[in-house]
């Protein structure tokens, strides 16, 4: 029941595209098409951007878009806004188990 | 509207006990699994626990297998943890989040912090 490992951070400038990998092994990520992304502001509890890798909640901007190559997730954020500073946190199911990943800081410069 | 209220937290000493309370409205509760997880503070988000929709199945993290366990009251509409053997390092704020399906967590509660200390 490893976490999953993201970048500690990110950053990027209004108007860029970023990118946060996930990666996990195929118990995990690489297994089941059933990855997800959160973002997180401070204070306030996470927020569903992503689900099955590539799905977007209704409500979440077309921005924000997901994908998986092997044991590897990303989460890609397209024409950064100020608001999209936040935390980020990838997760999947795992058998019996739906571990969380370390969490990425992004930064909007 | 889909609401999800946490409640049961505190400030409890080293081997206390705990019993947190996720009252849920605007949906048919039957119908969904819950998990926990927790955010210690200035820390990532960490699974807990998780009670399938099926009402039985129950899976935990190795970090409190044995010492938590998550039931409901479909009566009620609301999802329990209980704590037990309490430690420092369960420090955390403790969400409730309804599972839409395999890690879908599209609905949180608000958190409720928990302290372990002496």
């Amino acid at each position: 029941q490893s976490a999953l490992t993201q970048p500690a951070s990110v950053s990027g400038s209004p108007g860029q595209s970023i990118t946060i990998s996930c990666t996990g092994t195929s118990s995990d990520v690489g297994g089941y098409n059933y990855v997800s992304w959160y973002q997180q502001h401070p204070g306030t509890a996470p927020r569903l951007m992503i689900y099955d890798v590539s799905n977007r909640p209704s409500g979440v901007s077309d921005r924000f878009s997901g994908s998986k190559s092997g044991n590897t997730a990303s989460l890609t954020i397209s024409g950064l806004q100020a608001e999209d500073e936040a935390d980020y946190y990838c997760g999947s199911f795992a058998s019996s188990s739906f571990p969380f990943g370390t969490g990425t800081k992004v930064t909007v410069l | 509207q889909v609401q999800l209220v946490e409640s049961g937290g505190g400030v409890v000493q080293p081997g206390g006990s705990l019993r947190l309370s996720c009252a849920t409205s605007g949906f048919t509760f039957n119908n969904y699994g819950f998990h926990w997880v927790r955010q210690a503070p200035g820390k990532g988000l960490e699974w807990v626990a998780t009670m399938w929709s099926d009402g039985s199945r129950k899976s935990y993290s190795d970090s409190v297998k044995g010492r938590f366990t998550v039931s409901r009251d479909s009566s009620k509409t609301t999802q329990y943890m209980q704590m037990n053997i309490l430690r420092a390092e369960d420090t955390a704020v403790y969400f409730c989040a309804r599972d839409d399906a395999l890690h879908r967590l599209n609905y949180w509660g608000q958190g409720i912090p928990v302290t372990v200390s002496s």
